[in-house]
């Protein structure tokens, strides 16, 4: 039972490029989460997903997306990075409402 | 206003001793309170949960929750040094369904 997975663990890009951040949990839950925590600023909500199917915007939403695949997995999508999303990226799942998290991805644009 | 305020700190206690951790909040429909440790470097993990106003223990743990006075607390007894991180609050807000909202942290060090 590896809990909520997230790839990559790190990653670099340059200003402009696009890249998908992946995570899969195991535990069976309807709800998945990303979230951006930058320092000072705490964990913010970019979008989430109640269920399979369904996806909704969080505090941050602006220059993402997301697709929930299927129960399992929810994905979220730089199209064109940008330095502002120099962050570390968790995504994170709950059946009701204790939330569990991933080990997070570590973003550099430059 | 953010939907959940903590002071940042950070806060030092000596081992051993009480370390007390607040949190605020302003969406008075809120119903579920959390508190999450987070070390340096890694995520995010569930300490306690309270939904009742009054106390919650477990183990050295214990939660306040005031709903009143918009305001939950975590208390850590005979603090030790593994105890130093920081500490998020998180709230569910009643009119956002399944959104977590979380404060910005409390850094604590735990002096030996």
């Amino acid at each position: 039972n590896a809990g909520v997975t997230q790839t990559p663990k790190f990653q670099v890009l340059k200003t402009g490029q696009s890249m998908t951040l992946q995570c899969a949990q195991d535990m069976n839950h309807n709800s998945m989460y990303w979230y951006r925590q930058d320092p000072g600023m705490g964990l913010r909500l970019i979008y989430y997903s109640a269920s399979e199917g369904t996806t909704d915007k969080g505090e941050v939403p602006n220059g993402y997306n997301v697709s929930r695949l299927n129960k399992r997995e929810f994905s979220l999508r730089l199209e064109s990075a940008a330095p502002s999303q120099t962050s570390v990226y968790f995504c994170a799942s709950n059946l009701i409402e204790t939330q569990y998290f991933g080990p997070g991805t570590r973003l550099l644009v430059l | 206003q953010k939907e959940v305020e903590q002071n940042s700190g950070p806060l030092s206690v000596p081992e051993g001793a009480i370390a007390s951790l607040n949190c605020t909040y302003s969406d008075r429909g809120s119903q579920s309170f959390f508190w999450y440790r987070q070390y340096s470097g890694k995520s995010p993990e569930l300490i306690m949960f309270i939904y009742s106003n009054g106390d919650k223990e477990d183990g050295r743990f214990t939660a306040q929750l005031n709903k009143a006075s918009q305001y939950v607390s975590l208390l850590i007894r005979d603090s030790q040094p593994s105890d130093s991180a920081t500490y998020l609050c998180a709230v569910i807000s009643s009119n956002t369904g399944n959104q977590f909202y979380f404060g910005t942290g409390t850094s604590l060090t735990v002096i030996p």
